[in-house]
């Protein structure tokens, strides 16, 4: 993998559902991971930044996990409510720089 | 307290014209990214500052985007002749120092080039 390719690109979910997707980036050269939330006219916000082979964080129903070996990191949110509703974008970091290298995204829409 | 402002929100240019946008990042935060997201893709990277310098300006995509950040706070993006390609959200984020801490974003400049 030479990008960064999230999946799904979108996901409709229920209320009260549980659902996770996947971010994939190169295996070579990691530095750290980020994930983003980036709800519709607002600031993208920073949920995790994501260091370590077999790290996992969690911010209240929303938790990650990252593989460097192979490459990928899951999002999940538990019991999604329509607050979640948002754009997930993952950023890949290769170096000390910080320089972010996103993914296109996976857009969630929650209905009650 | 303040976080990353961006301005103007949105900025409607004629082609040809010229537009500069306006990043203040948080204070004290000494490094300084620009990107831009075009239509279905994530944010691109653009350029880097590390204080007043650039220390990476590989995302520009050509010559007629400039950026300067001359006493190390405030940056601004300048765009020449604009195209109708150039139409995008352009992103300011900002961080403590370099590295993987987390970015603060601004909530972006939508430009349209008509």
């Amino acid at each position: 993998i030479l990008n960064v390719e999230q999946s799904p690109q979108s996901l409709h979910v229920q209320e009260g559902d549980s659902t996770n997707f996947t971010c994939s980036f190169p295996s070579s050269n990691f530095y750290a991971l980020h994930w983003y939330r980036w709800e519709t006219a607002k600031s993208p916000e920073a949920l995790f930044v994501m260091t370590l082979n077999g790290d996992e964080k969690k911010k209240g129903r929303i938790s990650a996990t990252l593989n460097t070996k192979e490459g990928y990191s899951y999002l999940y949110i538990k019991g999604s409510q329509p607050e979640d509703s948002a754009t997930y974008l993952c950023a890949f970091i290769a170096d000390s720089w910080g320089k972010l290298q996103f993914g296109a995204g996976t857009q969630v829409v929650v209905t009650p | 307290g303040a976080g990353v402002s961006q301005t103007p929100s949105n900025k409607v240019t004629e082609k040809g014209k010229y537009v500069e946008l306006r990043c203040d990042p948080i204070s004290g935060h000494t490094a300084l990214y620009w990107y831009r997201q075009s239509l279905g893709q994530g944010p691109e990277f653009l350029i880097y500052f590390q204080g007043t310098g650039a220390a990476d300006d590989s995302g520009l995509p050509n010559d007629r985007f400039f950026a300067v950040r001359p006493e190390g706070s405030v940056s601004t993006l300048k765009i020449q002749r604009t195209e109708r390609g150039d139409s995008a959200v352009y992103l300011c984020a900002s961080s403590p120092t370099a590295g993987g801490t987390e970015a603060f974003f601004g909530q972006g400049t939508r430009l349209t080039v008509v």
